[in-house]
């Protein structure tokens, strides 16, 4: 089973700032399996990125994915105020299963 | 637009057999796709259940595979979980989802308590 293990735990940032959030894979993940989604306070998760660096219908261009193999980026270029949540990567295979990081918090600085 | 709605009871017994089902509008689970069921402890991350396709085709988290059974019911465009023997751990937000691996759109998720 592949476990994901995300950093920072919480990214204190100032809105206009640039958001770095990594992933990384205990194996490598198959054709870049990985996503990932926000989450904010009493809400579903929200698809934002799939295959790595897909951006979901809807997704600001603001927010990117890259890396392969065991090292996954999600990159939010300037922080808006509504961009504060927890974000969770995810990986999968070809079946439909997955496993999920712990999560990374972007609070507001 | 897809839309999915989870229901069920919000409190279960320990030793009991919790039991939830997800309404799909807007798509018909026959044309396709996977569709799965993910949980989420009071202040944890997410956990993956387990996925299945309108066949019936199933594929279960490791960790869980020996209390859960997911099923589809294609005349009513709903697919259930069942998860046996429930205990407090078991406590959580359950959300169902569409899935292609990935997992999208989702339910706007149900909290189901273990508690006697």
């Amino acid at each position: 089973e592949i476990v994901l293990t995300q950093s920072p735990g919480t990214l204190s940032l100032s809105p206009g700032e640039r958001a770095t959030l990594s992933c990384r894979a205990s194996q490598s993940v198959s054709s870049s399996y990985l996503a990932w989604y926000q989450q904010k306070p009493g809400q579903a998760p929200r698809l934002l990125i799939y295959g790595a660096s897909s951006r979901a219908t809807g997704i600001p261009d603001r927010f990117s994915g890259s890396g392969s193999g065991t090292d996954f980026t999600l990159t939010i270029s300037r922080l808006e105020p509504e961009d504060f949540a927890v974000y969770y990567c995810q990986q999968y295979g070809s079946s439909p299963r997955g496993t999920f990081g712990q999560g990374t918090k972007v609070e507001i600085k | 637009q897809v839309q999915l709605q989870e229901s069920g009871p919000g409190l279960v017994k320990p030793s009991e057999t919790l039991s939830l089902t997800c309404t799909v509008s807007g798509y018909s689970i026959s044309s396709g796709y996977y569709w799965g069921w993910i949980r989420q402890p009071p202040g944890k991350g997410l956990e993956w259940i387990g996925s299945i396709y309108h066949s019936g085709s199933t594929y279960y988290n490791p960790s869980l595979k020996s209390r859960v059974t997911i099923s589809v019911d294609t005349s009513k465009n709903q697919f259930s979980l069942k998860l046996s023997s429930v205990t407090a751990a078991d406590t959580a937000v359950y959300y169902c989802a569409r899935t292609r691996g990935w997992f999208d759109p989702w339910g706007q998720g149900t909290l189901v308590t273990v508690s006697s």
